[in-house]
């Protein structure tokens, strides 16, 4: 099974702060990685596909790069309403598998 | 508009069973694959099972293998996943969502989920 593990856990960061998660997968995975965003109680929500396409709809403070197995999710300037969860998942190969999670929180 | 809506969670004990059920609309149903996914109170997102626009390819997770089997009806746009054997650590919200896929390839990550259902297995 691939393992995809992703840092920090959790970050403080305060609004107008440029913030990065960072998703690592444990063969390479090509580009085929997905970032969402999870507010309590609500369904994931996708940001980016194929790495650093930017998702239909979503702002363009959040941008997505990488390949293979080092991938990175960046939101320039952190917004009120990005204090949310973030998760990355690998569709390369089943099992598809997420990362474990990104909490960013209010500083 | 393309809806995904969950039904048939509840409360249930340990050993026994449950079906989940996720009707579609606004889109067409037997063209694209589908994927559950679950997520324990408190804890990150897991991936349960997937299946093809034709039902020809299934997949599961580990630690559903055996346990968990989904389906689909296209006739009624409807995806399902049959819960025998329950366990307390099966506790979740499980939420279904749209794959793009082609066999055992997956071309994008899931895009459209459902507001999910939660699941309690008591002891």
């Amino acid at each position: 099974d691939i393992q995809m593990t992703q840092s920090p856990s959790s970050l403080s960061a305060s609004v107008g702060d440029r913030v990065t998660i960072t998703c690592r997968a444990s063969q390479d995975i090509r580009n085929d990685l997905g970032w969402y965003q999870q507010k309590p109680g609500k369904a994931p929500n996708r940001l980016i596909y194929a790495a650093s396409s930017l998702q239909s709809g979503v702002p363009s403070r959040f941008s997505g790069s990488g390949s293979g197995t080092e991938f990175t999710l960046t939101i320039s300037s952190l917004q009120p309403e990005d204090f949310a969860t973030y998760y990355c998942l690998q569709h390369n190969t089943y099992p598809l598998t997420f990362g474990g999670g990104t909490k960013v929180e209010v500083k | 508009e393309v809806q995904l809506v969950e039904s048939g969670g509840g409360l249930v004990k340990s050993g026994g069973s449950l079906r989940l059920s996720c009707a579609a609309s606004g889109f067409t149903f037997s063209s694209y694959s589908m994927t559950w996914v679950r997520q324990a109170p408190g804890k990150g997102l897991e991936w349960v099972s997937s299946i093809s626009g034709t039902s020809t390819f299934i997949y599961y997770g580990d630690s559903v293998k055996g346990r968990f089997t989904i389906s689909r009806d296209n006739a009624r746009n409807s995806l399902y996943l049959q819960m025998n054997s329950l366990r307390v650590d099966d506790t979740a919200v499980y939420y279904c969502a749209r794959l793009t896929c082609s066999g055992s390839t997956c071309y994008t990550p899931p895009d459209y989920w459902g507001q999910g259902t939660l699941v309690t297995v008591s002891s």
